[in-house]
């Protein structure tokens, strides 16, 4: 059974970094495609950009360069995504999600991760 | 990429048929078969209801279908039931190993 099992809320304040995981797990396949998705409050989805599961080599969404890390420890199968110099508007729920390949759909994803930026 | 254009809502009564649009450009859907659809219920993870434009994952009633016509994807829902009130999302590969979502609808069955 594939599951993917993100890390727990975070309160961050601003300026600060904060760094989400999303472990997987039951995933047979020895590539894959690891999403991260955010949803702000009161929001739709919004692509942040995949990292491949075999070359680890991250594709950043528009207007997520810069602040935002894609990364991934193969051994662990785990993905995170990091984000530093936190704002306001960073608050959101963090999803990751896979699919097979950068063309296939979203099959599994985590249950979302909140993170909160507050002074 | 711009994200998508969708409705910010939609709605119908129970057993009636809805349609949502899901407008991009040549660069996105007009320009590739990969379109999805996502259902999400808040505080849930969103389900795949569509892929590629119009195919059906095992498990989705096939009461929902999906089609595109030059740059604008669908998603219908036929004979609707009060469960299928939700937000729904496309997404459409945008070339250039990126992914683009639409804004979301949020379908209210009355």
């Amino acid at each position: 059974q594939v599951q993917l099992v993100q890390s727990g809320s975070e309160l961050k304040k601003p300026g600060a970094s904060v760094k989400v995981s999303c472990k997987l797990s039951g995933y047979t396949f020895t590539t894959y495609a690891m999403h991260w998705v955010r949803q702000a409050p009161g929001q739709g989805l919004e692509w942040m950009g995949w990292i491949n599961g075999y070359t680890r080599n991250p594709t950043y969404g528009q207007g997520f360069a810069g602040r935002f890390v894609l990364s991934l420890d193969t051994s662990l199968r785990t993905a995170y995504l990091q984000i530093s110099s936190l704002k306001a508007d960073d608050t959101a729920v963090y999803f990751c999600a896979t699919s097979g390949t950068i063309l296939s759909p979203f099959d599994y994803w985590g249950q979302g991760t909140l993170v909160t930026v507050s002074s | 990429q711009s994200a998508l254009t969708q409705p910010p809502s939609a709605s119908g009564s129970p057993g009636q048929s809805v349609t949502i649009s899901c407008t991009g450009t040549s660069s996105d859907v007009g320009g590739y078969n990969y379109v999805s659809w996502y259902q999400h219920h808040p505080g849930k993870a969103p389900k795949l209801m569509i892929y590629e434009v119009s195919k059906r994952p095992s498990g989705v009633p096939d009461r929902f279908s999906g089609s595109k016509s030059d740059n604008t994807a669908s998603l219908t829902v036929s004979g609707l039931q009060a469960e299928d009130e939700a937000n729904y999302y496309c997404t459409s590969y945008a070339g250039s190993n990126s992914l683009v979502f639409g804004g979301g609808t949020k379908l209210t069955v009355l």
